[in-house]
Formats: structure tokens, sequence, C-alpha cells
């Protein structure tokens, strides 16, 4: 069993329509969590880090972290057809894996005009 | 911000040869870097620590007699694929911490090995 669960997808949505995103993971180690957004054939580009439990947003994009349940989502408001690429979950353990994130397969998000 | 540049964004070489791929940290310091690599429609996988000043650390599994690693300076972390063969080609990316900016990655280098 993998550490870091994603359905890769893909998932198609309609241009303005919310997309949805999650990932579950099965280490309780875990304490930070990121979501990246990825263009193919690009590096990944930052899109939220948070580390508590909770809601954390930032314009257009809400992050939520569940630890309890080990469960974390990303919401994109608004969505437009650039918001069309794969989205990676990644995870990251401080205590003894300091900078070794491990990250979900990656969710394709296609968002059609 | 945090910018992490990489070059080359892609390069072909020819198997037995071997390819430097560069990682500069561009408005910030980083004492360590990470390397990546991703195989198509698959995620990133970590295969080592870069640190400043120091011999890399290498996860289970890379060779690291294949992919020499050197960071010489704080702002430089350096990827070389020594004797390429056509199962090294994929895509690397490097990536490094800026404090609350989190890890920041830079474009990543396609390799490709005939």
């Amino acid at each position: 069993q993998k550490e870091v669960e994603q359905d890769p997808g893909p998932l198609s949505v309609p241009e303005g329509a919310i997309v949805s995103l999650n990932c579950t993971y099965s280490n309780s180690a875990f304490q930070y969590f990121m979501w990246y957004r990825q263009y193919s054939r690009k590096g990944p580009e930052l899109l939220m880090y948070t580390y508590s439990s909770g809601n954390k947003e930032d314009g257009r994009f809400t992050a939520q972290v569940d630890k309890s349940s080990k469960y974390i989502s990303l919401f994109i408001r608004d969505s437009q057809p650039s918001d069309s690429a794969t989205y990676l979950c990644a995870m990251e353990r401080t205590t003894d894996s300091w900078g070794k994130l491990q990250f979900g397969a990656g969710t394709q998000v296609v968002v059609t005009p | 911000g945090a910018v992490v540049s990489q070059h080359p964004s892609w390069v072909i070489c020819k198997s037995g040869t071997s390819v430097k791929i560069e990682c500069r940290s561009l408005d910030f310091q980083a004492t360590t870097m990470f390397w990546y690599r991703q195989f198509p429609k698959q995620s990133l996988m970590l295969m080592a620590t870069s640190n400043e000043g120091s011999k890399a650390t290498y996860e289970q599994g890379v060779e690291k007699d294949k992919f020499l690693i050197n960071h010489a300076s704080l702002t430089l972390s350096t990827l070389t694929v020594t004797s390429a063969h056509p199962e090294d080609s994929s895509f690397y990316i490097c990536s490094a911490n800026k404090g609350n900016y989190g890890y920041t990655f830079g474009s990543g280098t396609r390799l490709t090995v005939v």
C-alpha cells in the first residue's frame, strides 16, 4: 500500500465549476502538507502549504487538512481552462525526513470552456 | 518569493556519455537541495539530498556512482548522470526550501538518451 493515495483522474469539469481534489495517507508522522500544480513538461508549482488541521484559503484555492482522518483536500473555485493541469499532493515528515517529500500520483484536471 | 532555476530544460545525449544538470536558487541561499526523478505518467520520486559542502545522501536504490551530485556553493547544486543509458531517460527536477515558502521546484530537465 502506498503511503499517499491520490486518484489519477482524469477529472473533467466545466469552466466556472468547483474542482475538488483529495489525498489520503496512512502515516500519521506526516506533519506538513502541500499541493502543487504541474503543467506538462514543467516543474511543479507550489499552490498551498499547510501544517495544522483546518482550512487555509488563498485566492481561488482552499486547502483542508483533517489529520484525524488522514485526509487532505484542495478546492479550486471558479475554475478556468488555464487550471487544466496535474495536481499533486505532497507530504513531509519533519522528525527524521526533513525535505523528503512523499508525493501522490497526481490528479489530471481538465477544465472545459 | 523563492525562485529555483534549472538548466538545461532538455538534453539529448548518446548512450555512454555523461550529462550535467544545474540547479540554482536565485533569490535565496540553499544549504540543502533535493533531486527528484519523474517517469511519464508517474509522480516524483526523491533521488537524493544535496548538502552544501558535504556529500549527498541518496535514497535506497539510487546508484550514487551513476548520479553524481555536487553542491559547491549555497546557490548551486549539480547532478551529473554518468555513462547514461536509455533507461536513464527521464524528467529530473530539483527543489529547495526557503523557510515559510515551502519547497520550490525548478522547471525540470528532460533527459533523452539515445
